[in-house]
């Protein structure tokens, strides 16, 4: 079955603007979760969705959002756009939420550079 | 507060040896622990995955020890193989954080042929 998919893998953006990023889970996959990797930081935790309601939230100010489709299909919204937030940002899912029910499944990433 | 972290950042080992990845981390309630490999350009692919209430797990080529007296995670993997060099990440996880995983900043593994 397919994997996860994210759209789009590349894009530029100049500060200020806003940018949304797709993530299509693997099917009947119920919860998905966005990371952002940057070689300082490493992969990073912004949010968790299940059954469209956002279960967690890691540290981020709010220029970060997210949201889920009742399809379990998944957006992230970053508005405001900093240099700062060049960066790969992956899109994972999992059937129940709870990672240690089973694998949590990456996508390959949409590569953001803020220029 | 929470952390994992790693003890190299880099590791260079020869084709067929074994490689032995280590990770620390910090938060002694978590309860579950994954390590995943990343290879250029895909997201991170998962690897192999312990419970707290186990020691060592095995699977293919890979082994996780989990010493919770020292917080304390390794992968080791045999018979290192090209395909091997990657970056590698353990990652931990408490029950009731859903889907939210606190990651490692990463080994990089290079295998020489």
């Amino acid at each position: 079955k397919a994997g996860v998919t994210q759209t789009p893998r590349y894009l530029i953006k100049t500060r200020g603007q806003q940018v949304t990023l797709s993530c299509s889970p693997i099917s009947g996959h119920r919860s998905v979760s966005w990371y952002q990797q940057t070689p300082g930081q490493g992969l990073q935790f912004l949010f968790e969705y299940f059954s469209e309601t956002q279960r967690n939230k890691g540290n981020f100010p709010g220029r970060f959002s997210g949201r889920q489709f009742s399809n379990s299909r998944s957006e992230m919204n970053v508005s405001t756009l900093e240099l700062g937030d060049s960066a790969l940002y992956l899109c994972a899912s999992s059937l129940e939420g709870a990672v240690d029910t089973g694998e949590l499944f990456f996508g390959e990433g949409s590569r953001l550079t803020v220029l | 507060g929470e952390s994992v972290g790693l003890h190299l950042p880099t590791l260079s080992v020869q084709e067929g040896d074994n490689s032995i990845i280590n990770c620390a981390y910090s938060n002694s309630a978590s309860d579950y622990f994954i390590w995943y490999k990343q290879e250029s350009g895909k997201g991170p692919q998962f690897i192999i995955d312990i419970r707290s209430n186990m020691d060592k797990r095995q699977g293919q080529r890979v082994t996780v020890l989990l010493n919770k007296t020292v917080k304390h995670l390794s992968l080791q993997i045999a018979a290192t193989q090209p395909g091997d060099s990657a970056v590698y990440f353990c990652a931990e996880n408490h029950f009731n954080q859903g889907g939210k995983l606190i990651f490692g900043q990463g080994t990089e593994l290079s295998v020489k042929p």
